[in-house]
């Protein structure tokens, strides 16, 4: 499968720990973005990166969240003492530079995120 | 906050129905989007319109987009069960993706 995938696809937590998910792009996608859904709502943006560099981040992320993107590849998303607040599913997409017009995301799975 | 927001929030119909789904939003845009998500899955992306684009069509789909009214329609014609998902807009500035609340649709047998 060359799809975006992300890992792990569940995860439950106490209210306190820290968490870490990993999002692979497609191979050749320069760019990767992370998004946050909770129930009933459109995702909302988190913070992307072209390559390895983190070029915008929202307001949404808060010091409790860091995000990289070391050698252009892979991503990791990192939530430190997490509150009940961040329940959620964390979307990981990629997409590749055009040169005009606008590109299209592509979407991994998701990571649901649940803190008791 | 979400950009857009999205009529209705919810539509069943019988299959074989078409169903029309409306965006609105508030900026400027590069290009509005449509993604399909299927309950507690990723994002599946339907169509791109740019903003110098006022239609397009990609099999059963057709999109609109009236940059005056900053609005988009998504119609889904002769629908079949496996339609059944949520809906959403998405609009792009200059990179990230600015989505709306989403329609549940509903295709009844």
């Amino acid at each position: 499968d060359t799809g975006v995938s992300q890992d792990p696809r569940h995860k439950i937590t106490k209210r306190g720990q820290n968490v870490t998910f990993r999002c692979d792009p497609i191979s050749e996608h320069n760019r990767l973005y992370w998004y946050r859904q909770t129930l009933g709502q459109g995702p909302e943006f988190l913070t992307y990166f072209q390559n390895e560099a983190q070029l915008e981040k929202s307001r949404l992320l808060s010091d409790r969240f860091s995000a990289e993107r070391p050698k252009g590849s892979f991503s990791t998303l990192e939530i430190q003492r997490t509150e009940q607040g961040d329940s959620a599913m964390y979307l990981c997409a990629s997409s590749l530079i055009r040169t005009s017009g606008g590109n299209e995301q592509f979407f991994g799975p998701g990571t649901r995120l649940t803190v008791l | 906050s979400q950009q857009g927001e999205e009529d209705p929030q919810a539509l069943s119909i019988q299959e074989g129905e078409n169903a029309t789904m409306n965006c609105s939003y508030k900026t400027s845009i590069n290009n509005l989007q449509w993604y399909r998500q299927n309950s507690g899955r990723g994002l599946v992306h339907l169509i791109l319109i740019r903003s110098n684009e006022r239609e397009k069509h990609s099999g059963r789909l057709r999109v609109t987009l009236d940059t005056s009214k900053k609005s988009s329609s998504l119609l889904i014609t002769a629908s079949r069960a496996a339609d059944t998902a949520s809906y959403f807009c998405a609009t792009q500035g200059a990179q990230k993706l600015v989505f709306g609340q989403g329609t549940r649709l509903t295709i009844n047998p």
